[in-house]
């Protein structure tokens, strides 16, 4: 079955920089890759995703890239706030063409991402 | 997207006894899941909620420890049955609209369901 590692379980930025959150899978079938933002006490909220026919895709202050022949996708965050202090999670499922079917999804272990004003 | 409700939303219960918990969805949808969500860790998929027939679950869970239920395209509960101090957990509504909506694969959480046993 499929595995998504992820990385780091922990960041820690200043306010302003950027913060980067690395995910990879193993199987080469999946083709949807969603990012998710828990805050505490919450449930998972998501935040972008991405489908494995573009290679990047932005939304605002947030991006996520993919590299299909690499099998990893990033989430990257610019001019972080304290409010995007938060855990999030990457995943990974298969998506059959038209949205007709689809696997169940993979999650990565993490990331709580600190931001310091 | 869809407004997923849980009930209730935090609960303190004693080992042995039984807690069902409620998930409502604002539109109907395709997929039900739930999932557990220990302190500090990832999520975990215990069961696919089928409408009309027994759920499917993962590996690991079992319909006599949760049994779960699917009345409507709305609506779904989980019991967490004769619970032990290892059940302490969140516990999360999911759904995917599925056929008919803009991006049916999309999937939504609901505010999650935080459970002590004592």
């Amino acid at each position: 079955g499929e595995n998504v590692e992820q990385h780091p379980s922990t960041l820690s930025v200043q306010e302003g920089d950027s913060a980067v959150i690395k995910c990879t899978y193993s199987d080469s079938a999946s083709n949807y890759f969603p990012w998710y933002k828990q805050e505490l006490g919450k449930g998972p909220q998501l935040i972008i995703d991405i489908r494995s026919n573009v290679g990047e895709k932005k939304d605002q202050r947030i991006a996520v890239t993919l590299n299909k022949t690499a099998k990893h996708f990033s989430l990257h965050i610019t001019e972080t706030q304290p409010e995007d202090s938060a855990v999030y999670f990457c995943a990974a499922s298969i998506v059959v063409a038209g949205g007709t079917s689809y696997g169940k999804l993979t999650f990565g272990q993490g990331t709580i991402l600190t931001v310091h004003p | 997207s869809a407004v997923i409700s849980q009930k209730p939303s935090r609960d303190i219960c004693q080992r042995g006894t039984s807690l069902t918990i409620q998930c409502q969805v604002d539109s109907q949808v395709t997929m039900m899941f739930w999932y557990r969500q220990q302190p500090g860790q990832s999520l975990t998929l215990i069961a696919t909620a089928n409408q009309g027939s027994e759920a499917t679950y993962e590996s690991g869970f079992v319909i006599d420890k949760f049994p779960i239920s699917r009345p409507n395209l709305t609506f779904s509960t989980l019991t967490v049955s004769n619970m032990s101090p290892e059940d302490s957990s969140i516990y999360l509504c999911s759904v995917r609209p599925g056929t008919g909506s803009f991006k049916p694969y999309e999937q939504y959480f609901g505010p999650g369901t935080r459970l002590t046993v004592t």
